[in-house]
């Protein structure tokens, strides 16, 4: 189902604790990406990385961090800082970050993180 | 700004009518439109996408449009079939750096 996991499918947190997300994937990809997705909102990207220990941050990423110590995995650490984090969390990989490519996004199966 | 606006949000349409989801972009060096279709409790997948030294692509009931001029990309289905209800995400490419950027879905109802 295209080479990238995340885990946990279900994650429950209390409020004001830190939780970790975890994604990873055997698909060689130096590109790797964190979405949020509530309803209607379509998808938001939070972080987004292009190649090992560098990333960038998208537009919501107020609450969250990210690293990128090895190519093949991006975990996605949200914060007591995060005012609203119930959501529907997708990790996804692309080759690399270019317009010169067919550059096709492999999506995780997702991450539901409800706060208690 | 980077920007992609996608239009309807909710679509239902009857079983074997056409469904047309339209998006549009602001970065006029996108030259690359892909679609992604998520079923319900699924991850988004790669749908059909479009480059833009071509104008139009075609795949059985699917075809893609794209007017640069315009900056606009559509998505077309024809002879609607129930397994063609999910939610639709266009993207393209935006800013200085190529990242995607997705439009905000189209929910597509097909009704029996």
């Amino acid at each position: 189902d295209g080479g990238i996991t995340q885990s946990p499918k279900y994650l429950f947190r209390k409020e004001g604790q830190n939780v970790t997300l975890s994604c990873e994937q055997n698909l060689n990809h130096d590109a790797m990406y964190w979405y949020r997705q509530d309803p209607g909102q379509g998808l938001r990207l939070i972080y987004y990385s292009q190649i090992v220990n560098d990333f960038q941050k998208g537009d919501i990423a107020e609450g969250y961090s990210v690293s990128r110590e090895k190519k093949e995995s991006f975990p996605l650490t949200v914060t007591s800082a995060q005012k609203n984090p119930t959501a529907f969390y997708l990790c996804a990989s692309s080759i690399e970050i270019s317009r010169e490519i067919e550059n096709e996004q492999f999506f995780g199966p997702g991450t539901r993180l409800t706060v208690l | 700004g980077e920007n992609v606006e996608q239009h309807p949000s909710t679509l239902s349409v009857q079983e074997g009518d056409s469904a047309v989801i339209k998006c549009t972009y602001s970065d006029s060096a996108s030259n690359y439109f892909p679609w992604y279709k998520q079923e319900l409790g699924k991850r988004p997948q790669i749908f059909i996408d479009i480059r833009s030294n071509v104008g139009e692509k075609k795949d059985q009931r699917i075809a893609v449009t794209l007017n640069k001029t315009a900056k606009h990309f559509s998505l077309h289905i024809t002879e609607t079939q129930p397994e063609d209800s999910a939610v639709y995400f266009c993207a393209a490419p935006q800013g200085r750096d190529d990242k995607i950027i997705f439009g905000k879905g189209t929910r597509l109802h097909i009704l029996p």
